[in-house]
């Protein structure tokens, strides 16, 4: 099983629309949970966090967080053109597990059809 | 401000080439890395520095040399690389290492590397 895991897509959506990812990881005491987007040829841009179960909101976008079933997912309102991307899930694996920095998912690919 | 920055922008060496790479960032952030992605793949980590000392080595080769000249400035020094190094090189920074929980990891644009 891989640590980080998400869909890799291309989950495509209208403009207007919600865009849900979604992202499991496997390390039950992971505490920091980020998502970063990457649009092609360039670097990945952190755009979320999240320590704590439930929501958080900035702007069109909510992380929501469930430490009891490990998952983390992005939610996206009113999806622009401009959303297109890949977004990356990275989880900050617990001290015990003796990896010491972010475990990336492979990443879910976003198409916003105009 | 959450700038990291990265020098060249885009870099094209033969294999009996050596060039470094530079990634600068004046947050005070006291944990700096070093990332290879290609392309469709997520970024794997080839070292951190925390604290101006290297604290990760994900068992690159020694063609890969890391070098952390003070806590702004990290370096990556490059010797008779493969083609197979072609890559996008990213330099990241974050206010801690990554074994304290609730810190933030930012990116600097990256260094797009071509091995001829």
């Amino acid at each position: 099983q891989k640590e980080v895991e998400q869909n890799s897509g291309p989950l495509s959506v209208p403009e207007g629309a919600i865009a849900s990812l979604n992202c499991t990881y496997s390390d039950r005491g992971s505490q920091s949970f980020f998502w970063y987007r990457q649009y092609s040829g360039k670097s990945p841009e952190l755009i979320m966090s999240i320590y704590s179960n439930g929501d958080k909101e900035d702007g069109r976008f909510t992380a929501q967080l469930n430490k009891a079933s490990q998952y983390v997912s992005l939610l996206i309102r009113d999806s622009q053109p401009s959303d297109s991307a890949t977004y990356l899930c990275a989880v900050n694996p617990p001290r015990d597990t003796g990896r010491r920095a972010l475990t990336f998912g492979s990443g879910t690919r976003l198409q916003v059809q105009p | 401000d959450t700038e990291v920055t990265q020098t060249p922008k885009h870099l094209v060496m033969g294999m009996t080439n050596k060039k470094s790479l530079k990634c600068e960032q004046h947050m005070g952030h006291r944990a700096m890395y070093w990332y290879k992605q290609k392309a469709k793949k997520p970024p794997e980590l080839m070292f951190v520095y925390s604290y101006e000392k290297l604290s990760i080595n994900e068992s690159v080769p020694s063609r890969f040399s890391p070098e952390c000249p003070n806590s702004s400035l990290l370096n990556l020094h490059l010797h008779a690389l493969q083609p197979e190094d072609s890559a996008l090189y990213l330099c990241a920074s974050s206010p801690q290492p990554p074994w304290d929980i609730n810190y933030e990891q930012y990116f600097g644009p990256g260094t797009r590397l071509t091995v001829t």
